[in-house]
């Protein structure tokens, strides 16, 4: 069973434009949730991260995500899209369990 | 601190020879991760480790594969014999219960098996 699913394997938005990528998760208990940016060739660096309390939570380049239970999601959003923000997007999640899954992950484009 | 660290970099073999990728995890942390990242697989989990002991192996592909962490800063993913679909990027991550597991990942080795 799919534990994380990232829905757009590429997105493209304007320079300046609104950045929404999309995550969902399959779990009954909540997990802890991520989001993490790969430049190329590079490693992953964490974007931001939910374990408890506040359901939005802001991580750094101005990125923001929303944990919504009732929608099992944890989309990540930027309001205004700079060229430096293109890279490859990952969502993970970790489960009880120890269990730690990545979704597949969304190449971003920028358009100047 | 320096983060994790990977060695070599880039790794380029020919088929049938032994590779060995190496990794120094952060520090303190006490779960170690290896990923293999391909265009077609993604980034997947081959095993990790929690205090040194393998935890979860299943992600290994085969029994060529192997991994050990004899210590609390080094672990070696070895592959032997090497096949040219073993190329892929090889990642190191490393993360701390307490911070809520959160992984650190390594600048990646690339092996290029010929």
């Amino acid at each position: 069973a799919q534990s994380v699913t990232q829905l757009g394997s590429h997105v493209s938005v304007s320079e300046g434009a609104l950045v929404l990528l999309r995550c969902n998760y399959s779990s009954s208990v909540p997990p802890y949730l991520f989001w993490y940016v790969q430049y190329p060739n590079q490693g992953l660096q964490l974007l931001l991260k939910y374990t408890t309390g506040a359901t939005l939570v802001k991580g750094i380049n101005g990125f923001e995500a929303e944990f919504k239970k009732s929608e099992t999601s944890f989309h990540l959003t930027k309001p205004s899209a700079h060229m430096s923000d293109a890279a490859e997007y990952f969502c993970a999640v970790l489960m009880t369990g120890n269990q730690f899954y990545f979704g597949t992950g969304t190449s971003l484009t920028v358009i100047p | 601190d320096a983060g994790v660290i990977q060695s070599p970099r880039h790794e380029v073999t020919e088929m049938g020879q032994e590779v060995t990728l190496r990794c120094k995890p952060i520090s303190g942390h006490d779960y170690l991760f290896w990923y293999r990242q391909t265009m077609m697989r993604g980034l997947e989990l081959l095993i990790y480790f929690n205090n040194n002991v393998p935890i979860d192996d299943s992600g290994m592909p085969e029994d060529r594969f192997s991994a050990k962490m004899p210590n609390a800063s080094f672990s070696t993913l070895k592959i032997q014999p090497s096949e040219p679909r073993d190329s892929a990027v090889y990642f190191c991550a490393s993360s701390l219960w307490s911070q809520s597991y959160e992984q650190y990942f390594g600048p990646g080795t690339r092996l290029t098996v010929t």
